[in-house]
């Protein structure tokens, strides 16, 4: 079956470190996403792309954080720098979405295995 | 935006046991999952059910749009079923997924 792949799969790096995940999508979905879960909050949704170009980053803090999706098979999400308070699990999603009028048509997303990121 | 609520929020079950999991939400919806996060913290697809009733082995599911829920039914649970169950769902307008506050299952032998 194919999977999205996310790698580091762990990261514990000191306050002010820079961070990179990485995301490898399934090959022929269109859109990807960057999810973050924390206790507090739960899973909520960072960022996405779709066909490369970012549509909507509202959920993410724009003064250290950054996503792109440099090509087709790989998308990253950065923080620098790095705080306490952005411990928390990182997922990557991948899905397929067709573009109606009015009303798309979305297959189901995929989720990677995540990237657990602890700073200290 | 659209709002998602899992009941109930824990449940504690004895092996062997059948279970039915809630998920209501607040407006029409395109896509809902629902995912089984595994004490790996995995994420796996169970369902793609933005309406009907599928079935998967001990696991089915039924969504009922027009009254905007959806039941997860567990039967004959084991141990392996432990792990928090999510339900999350996108809207007309939107794309991404947004979730529940999840059921958090405890399947003892």
């Amino acid at each position: 079956d194919a999977r999205v792949t996310q790698t580091p799969r762990h990261k514990v790096t000191e306050m002010g470190q820079e961070v990179t995940m990485r995301c490898q999508p399934i090959l022929g979905h269109n859109t990807v996403f960057w999810y973050r879960q924390t206790m507090m909050q739960g899973l909520e949704l960072l960022a996405y792309f779709r066909n490369r170009a970012p549509l909507d980053d509202s959920g993410m803090p724009k003064d250290r954080f950054s996503a792109e999706m440099p090509d087709a098979t790989l998308a990253t999400l950065k923080i620098q720098p790095s705080e306490p308070r952005d411990s928390a699990v990182y997922f990557c999603a991948s899905g397929l979405v067709r573009l109606g009028r009015g009303r798309n048509s979305n297959q189901p997303q995929h989720f990677g295995d995540g990237t657990r990121l602890s700073i200290l | 935006g659209i709002q998602v609520e899992q009941s109930p929020p824990d449940l504690i079950l004895q092996e062997g046991a059948n279970s039915t999991l809630r998920c209501n939400f607040s407006d029409s919806v395109n896509n809902l999952q629902w995912f089984h996060q595994n004490p790996w913290g995995q994420l796996i697809n169970l369902f793609y059910i933005p309406s009907g009733t599928k079935q998967n082995g001990r696991l089915s599911a039924t969504t009922v749009a027009t009254e905007r829920y959806s039941l997860l039914y567990i039967s004959s649970s084991q141990t392996t079923d432990s792990g928090v169950y999510f339900c999350a769902v996108t809207n007309n307008a939107g794309n991404m997924l947004t979730f529940g506050g999840g059921t958090r299952l405890m399947v003892k032998p």
